[in-house]
């Protein structure tokens, strides 16, 4: 069953605004990781946080987590055109030996210039 | 880059044709998956290697073969397949950790069966 769920499912915004992104899921996690996509190519790692962190930033990219709500955000500050992509989020719900995630279907992200 | 590579990156195949999918990795990790993209649905898992053993088969029609000689190459063999199994086929690689694992993607196969 999809675990991870993303909102919306499509972001179109201006180059220099925020974007803000959400992903709701069901059950207890480990962690949640976020991944772009750029057209028709593999996914790349943006930021993980783990289930008992609250906040993580790296650069321009804010990630929260609500246990409690099971939901988690990933904010995209100054947007830039070359952040369009797509983005997923993706929960592990295993603890030790190695992930196995379970991504939602994406969030399409188009930044105008 | 990731340094996770697939070979081919495009292939179209008929039904009754038999090809393999490549993917390597020398980033010393000692994980190994294959994914399916489809259009407007979650990536989905279909098989995990730990080690070169299987550990995770995720009810993946027997079409698809999975073969991982050592922790540095994954193979996706291909038999018969349909239509609906045209899709792009991920493959990603983690390390060994004590459970907070990013997996690093390859560029995928773009796979079109006719």
């Amino acid at each position: 069953s999809q675990q991870g769920e993303e909102d919306p499912q499509a972001l179109s915004i201006q180059e220099g605004e925020n974007a803000t992104m959400n992903c709701s899921y069901k059950t207890s996690i480990n962690n949640l990781q976020w991944y772009r996509q750029n057209s028709g190519r593999g996914l790349v790692h943006l930021i993980l946080i783990r289930s008992n962190e609250r906040e993580k930033h790296s650069g321009r990219l804010r990630v929260t987590l609500d246990t409690s709500k099971k939901s988690s955000s990933l904010l995209i500050t100054a947007s830039r055109a070359a952040d369009t992509a797509s983005y997923f989020c993706a929960t592990d719900a295993r603890t030790g030996a190695n992930s196995k995630l379970t991504f939602g279907k994406g969030i399409t992200l188009s930044v105008r210039p | 880059e990731t340094g996770v590579t697939q070979t081919p990156r495009h292939l179209v195949m008929g039904m009754t044709n038999k090809k393999s999918l490549k993917c390597e990795q020398h980033l010393g990790h000692n994980a190994m998956y294959w994914y399916k993209q489809s259009a407007k649905k979650p990536l989905e898992l279909m098989f995990v290697y730990n080690f070169k053993e299987q550990t995770e088969n995720n009810s993946v029609p027997s079409r698809f073969s999975p073969e991982c000689p050592n922790s540095s190459h994954l193979f996706l063999h291909l038999h018969t397949l349909q239509p609906e199994d045209s899709a792009l086929y991920l493959c990603a690689s983690s390390p060994p950790s004590g459970g907070y694992n990013e997996q690093f993607f390859g560029p995928g196969t773009r796979l079109t069966v006719l």
